[in-house]
């Protein structure tokens, strides 16, 4: 069982938005940034999000991040079928000191 | 722009010690973040531990016991071993380059397996 708590799957159809939670705690998420990372099955994770909010060069605007408390929520819109993955939440665990990711949430565009 | 390329022997048989490079192309180790992962389907994706910027390591603590990291800025290439293998090990692991909050640039993951 993950520290960051995802939901398995989300689903939505093409051109709509989808949100994707992750869960933490004050040890985690409450206390420290958020980075998220897209995974195409059969690839390496990539950096979607970082510092909660902030996008590396090179990911669209479509791609968005926020937080509050111990949750952060990932929002993609204009969904096209080439945004199914997985996607994973991570921060820093200041109690277990180690970084820690979510369990993932596998997106389908239906 | 940086890339990763990561090697090392991918069938282990339990007890044995893995030994993994990351070759960093096109950027410096220095002040970067350089950080190993592995990703299994019992697990899914854990960080197994990083090289900061000023050398420092940090393990995480559920394999302190079992894994080493180290740097060699002259080579421009970090490596990982981790050593009493057992099943559970099985799975990708990859070398990525980041921050202290994210890791940017990832390789392409080596598939070990733990068999005997």
């Amino acid at each position: 069982q993950s520290i960051l708590t995802q939901p398995p799957s989300v689903s939505a159809a093409p051109g709509q938005k989808v949100s994707i939670p992750c869960s933490g705690t004050s040890s985690t998420i409450g206390n420290n940034y958020v980075s998220w990372y897209q995974q195409v099955p059969g690839t390496a994770p990539k950096l979607l999000i970082y510092d909660d909010n902030k996008r590396p060069s090179g990911i669209g605007d479509r791609f968005s991040a926020s937080k509050s408390g111990t949750s952060a929520t990932l929002d993609i819109t204009g969904l096209q079928t080439g945004d199914e993955a997985d996607y994973y939440c991570e921060t820093w665990d200041s109690s277990l000191s180690a970084r820690v990711f979510g369990g993932g949430t596998y997106l389908t565009v239906l | 722009q940086v890339q990763q390329q990561q090697w090392g022997a991918g069938l282990l048989k339990p007890s044995e010690t893995l030994s993994l490079t990351c070759d960093v192309y096109g950027g410096s180790l220095t002040g970067f973040f350089q950080t190993w992962i592995r990703q299994s389907p019992g697990r899914g994706l854990e960080w197994l531990g990083e090289i900061d910027q000023s050398g420092s390591i940090s393990y995480n603590p559920a394999l302190k016991s079992r894994v080493t990291m180290s740097a060699d800025t002259s080579k421009n290439q970090f490596s990982m071993k981790l050593k009493s293998l057992t099943a559970a090990d099985t799975g990708v692991y990859y070398c990525a380059r980041g921050s202290d909050y994210y890791m940017e640039v990832w390789g392409k993951g080596t598939t070990v397996t733990v068999s005997s």
